[in-house]
């Protein structure tokens, strides 16, 4: 089945730098990766996904990347801002047998004013 | 608005007590799932339901059990057998599969057991 694999567990960056989280994943002929942003207490939102057909993706500060020779994709956060705190989930479906989003273990990003 | 819907935000259960959490989605999905989320960790798959009257176990299922009579609701029985429940428990729904469409969350409940 499929496996998913996130680093870092939890990641610290100042107000305005970077941050890049990064996932790689196990079965080849998975083709959709989603990423999910979670507060503290909620449910985890959709913020950005891709598709096999595509290497990377765009919206607004947030970027995805994939490379599916290495299967790996990578979420980048420009221009951090405090509300960027939160926990952030990739997921990978499952496609042979029990048809699942298998997610990674969570990244706790914070955002140092 | 649509969207799916969790109930009760917290829940409280004595020990050898069954509950049952709702959820409710009206965005006319046919696919939805229970998810397990423990403090610190990723989300683990319970039990999913591709088309009404069908569910399937996930990687986590004794001690729980579902049911999908209708379309719009997938409730989750946290049996006296779930030696471990305190824990957030996610509602999520889908178009289709995984592989094919987003899928949408609720805003989980909190159970925990006293």
């Amino acid at each position: 089945g499929e496996n998913v694999e996130q680093h870092p567990s939890t990641l610290s960056v100042q107000e305005g730098d970077s941050a890049v989280i990064k996932c790689t994943y196990s079965d080849s002929a998975s083709n959709y990766f989603p990423w999910y942003k979670q507060e503290l207490g909620k449910g985890p939102q959709l913020i950005i996904d891709i598709r096999s057909n595509v290497g990377e993706k765009k919206d607004q500060r947030i970027a995805v990347t994939l490379n599916k020779t290495a299967k790996h994709f990578s979420l980048h956060i420009t221009e951090t801002q405090p509300e960027d705190s939160a926990v952030y989930f990739c997921a990978a479906p499952q496609i042979q047998g029990a048809q699942k989003l298998v997610f990674g273990q969570g990244t706790r990003l914070t955002i140092n004013p | 608005d649509g969207g799916i819907t969790q109930s009760p935000k917290y829940l409280f259960r004595k020990e050898g007590q069954n509950v049952t959490l709702s959820c409710e989605q009206n965005l006319n999905h046919d696919a939805m799932y229970w998810y397990r989320q423990d403090p610190g960790q990723g989300l683990r798959l319970i039990y999913y339901s591709q088309i009404v009257n069908d569910f399937q176990k996930g990687d986590i299922a004794e001690g729980y059990s579902v049911s999908r009579e209708k379309k719009e609701s997938f409730p989750l029985t946290v049996t006296s057998a779930q030696k471990n429940p305190t824990a957030f428990y996610l509602c999520a729904s889908s178009p289709g599969t995984f592989h094919e469409a987003e899928a949408f969350f609720g805003q989980g409940t909190r159970l925990t057991v006293v």
